[in-house]
């Protein structure tokens, strides 16, 4: 069955240090994937997508994201996070008219 | 540009009382459109979705039923509310294309609604 799996319930960083949210994704081809954020009490945006063009994928406010076939992970990276990057961040993959959404990762940012 | 519109922001309902929830998507043609429930503290969970009017697949049974009466709204309801639907309804929509789950999907700012 087609899944995907984010490592780590939850990370905490200092303001200003690297970020990185970990997501797996199970398949036997290359999907779509995304990762979005939430803030409380909102909707998901979109942070960014990868759909078989490069493998290293830029987003919104700073973050990008390295699709590795042969790890099969799609990790979120930030250089340095700021405190408004503190939110909910869901790792996704393409299904038939559909999303398969990872569990999520809580992102806290310390000052 | 394309908007996506959820209401009401909050619901406070008593067990048992009907639900409506409506969703409406703007600056687009026949997108597909999804229901997602968000229980406290727990991920996305997709409970519906459509990929045109009159056409509604269901991911889970339970308590809840959608509707589509038009291209670009999409209906949550429900006759009687339990305890457990408690939690934050989020609507989205997709383009419609041939492999349409490999579309971002685009998501409103949600419901919460609250059962006592």
């Amino acid at each position: 069955a087609q899944s995907v799996t984010q490592l780590d319930s939850h990370v905490s960083v200092s303001e200003g240090t690297p970020v990185l949210l970990r997501c797996n994704y199970s398949s036997s081809y290359s999907p779509s994937l995304f990762w979005y954020v939430q803030h409380p009490n909102k909707g998901l945006q979109l942070l960014l997508k990868y759909t078989s063009a490069a493998t290293l994928v830029k987003g919104i406010n700073g973050f990008e994201a390295e699709f590795k076939k042969s790890e099969t992970s799609f990790h979120l990276t930030k250089p340095s996070a700021h405190m408004s990057d503190a939110a909910e961040y869901f790792c996704a993959r393409g299904g038939y008219n559909k999303l398969i959404f990872g569990a999520g990762t809580r992102l806290a940012v310390h000052p | 540009s394309q908007t996506i519109h959820q209401w009401p922001a909050t619901l406070v309902q008593p067990v048992g009382s009907p639900l409506s929830l409506e969703c409406t998507v703007e600056g687009t043609s026949n997108p597909n459109l999804y229901w997602y429930r968000q229980a406290a503290g727990r991920g996305l969970q997709l409970l519906f979705y459509s990929v045109g009017i009159g056409q509604i697949s269901s991911e889970v049974p339970q308590n809840l039923s959608a509707s589509r009466p038009q291209d670009r709204q999409f209906i949550l309801s429900s006759k009687k509310l339990l305890l457990s639907d408690s939690g934050f309804y989020l609507c989205a929509w997709s383009e419609d294309r041939p492999t349409g789950g490999n579309q971002p999907q685009h998501f409103g700012d949600g419901t919460r609604l609250s059962i006592l």
